[in-house]
């Protein structure tokens, strides 16, 4: 069974930095692009960041791009978001989320992790 | 990158079909067929219900369906049921490796 388990949350002031780790078990981890998902209180879902298998490509929101690094360790079956520069409106439940091998939607989410950016 | 539209709320009573509308542009819904559809229960992770538009994987019930005409996509629930009341949201591959979702739906069952 997919096992996606973020940490690394947690109250950060404006201007810092943070970063949010996704444990994986259950699936050869490096097959497979990983994504951020993001979802501030009570709003919608917003796609943040995928990386691919070996982690040589990386795309961004517009709104994280420059901020935000996504990356992981396929030793360790962990994927990564680094993020600095934290604003107040990066405040939201940061879930990972596993693509599909041969398509374009997410088939498996972690339970989320929480980051309130507030002084 | 802007968030696909979708209407804020939709209801049904039970046995009823809904449907629930997810508006882009040629640059993601009409470009592309993969269209996703995920459920959410509050504080709970999402769920893919529908992918590659129409699709359903397994272990979703059939009363769910998934289309698309030009640049906006629907889901619809038939046979409605009191444990479908959740947020729905759309997303839609964008090119160039990005994703986009809309905005969310909160389906209430009467």
């Amino acid at each position: 069974e997919v096992q996606l388990v973020e940490s690394g949350g947690g109250l950060v002031q404006p201007g810092g930095s943070l970063r949010l780790s996704c444990a994986a078990s259950g699936l050869t981890f490096s097959k497979y692009w990983m994504h951020w998902v993001r979802q501030a209180p009570g709003k919608g879902l917003v796609w943040v960041s995928r990386i691919d298998g070996d982690g040589g490509s990386t795309t961004y929101a517009d709104s994280v791009k420059g901020r935000f690094t996504i990356s992981r360790d396929n030793a360790k079956n962990t994927l990564y978001l680094q993020v600095n520069s934290l604003r107040a409106e990066d405040t939201a439940v940061y879930y990972c989320a596993k693509q599909v091998g041969s398509g374009y939607f997410f088939d498996h989410w972690g339970q989320g992790a929480l980051v309130t950016v507030s002084s | 990158q802007s968030a696909l539209t979708q209407p804020r709320s939709v209801s049904g009573s039970p046995g009823q079909s809904v449907a629930i509308s997810c508006t882009g542009t040629s640059s993601d819904v009409g470009g592309y067929n993969y269209v996703s559809w995920y459920q959410q229960d509050p504080g709970k992770a999402p769920k893919v219900v529908i992918f590659d538009v129409s699709k359903r994987p397994s272990g979703v019930p059939d009363r769910f369906s998934g289309s698309k005409s030009g640049n906006t996509a629907s889901l619809t629930i038939s046979g409605l049921q009191a444990e479908d009341e959740a947020d729905y949201y759309c997303c839609s591959y964008a090119g160039s490796n990005t994703w986009v979702f809309g905005g969310g739906t909160k389906l209430t069952v009467l």
